[in-house]
């Protein structure tokens, strides 16, 4: 069946840092691949997303590939910031109808 | 609405009694989803909507779990007789349009935390 695999937390950067998470998936055909954020107190919200290969999602200064030969959809951000810390989720969808979440990755962003 | 509400957002229960979640989902939002999300885990899929017909349950985890929403917005999720293993944060999200459409995005409410004790 079709999953996601998130690199484990926590991870705790400094400021301006570069920021990597890791995301992978396994699925048959081609998903949509969604980035979402959970900030202390809130509910998840949509960061990025990409919905074929070879797109880039970016927003905010996130960035993620949809690789397809890799099956990879990892999170990148070149300067993190302390508003920055948040839960990142990996997420896939085929048809919108049901999404699967990887287990969450806590960042901890430290002046 | 400006988003995606549910009520309450905390409930604590005693083993044994119903609880009923509630969603309000984003005005004119076509597709309504329920989600369970255990501590340190990632929201785990219940059922969906499109409309006021739900299209997949196969989510529920046993037949004290079930949904509705009869007039295709407000949805309840109703457990009866919980159990602590239930306790869980319960999400509800929407999307504008009919499942079906490759890169809909889910817009999610605050959840509800539920607490069986």
């Amino acid at each position: 069946g079709d999953s996601v695999t998130q690199m484990e937390g926590p991870v705790t950067l400094s400021e301006e840092a570069f920021l990597t998470i890791n995301c992978t998936y396994t699925a048959t055909g081609y998903p949509s691949l969604f980035w979402y954020v959970q900030y202390p107190g809130e509910g998840l919200q949509l960061l990025l997303k990409a919905t074929k290969a070879d797109d880039k999602g970016s927003n905010k200064g996130f960035e993620a590939t949809y690789r397809k030969e890799t099956t990879s959809f990892h999170l990148e951000k070149g300067s993190v910031q302390v508003s920055d810390s948040a839960v990142y989720f990996c997420a896939l969808s085929h048809t919108g109808n049901q999404f699967y979440f990887g287990t969450g990755t806590s960042l901890t962003v430290i002046p | 609405g400006a988003g995606v509400s549910q009520s309450p957002r905390y409930k604590v229960t005693k083993r044994g009694q119903d609880v009923a979640l509630r969603c309000d989902p984003i005005s004119g939002h076509v597709s309504l989803y329920w989600y369970r999300q255990a501590l340190g885990q990632g929201p785990e899929f219940l059922t969906y909507f499109n409309y006021e017909a739900q299209q997949d349950k196969s989510g529920l985890p046993n037949d004290r779990f079930s949904a509705e929403r009869p007039e295709g917005s407000i949805s309840t999720l109703t457990i009866q007789r919980t159990e602590q293993r239930d306790s869980a944060m319960y999400r509800c999200a929407s999307s504008l349009a009919v499942t079906g459409r490759a890169g809909e995005t889910q817009y999610f409410g605050p959840g509800t935390r539920l607490l069986v004790l």
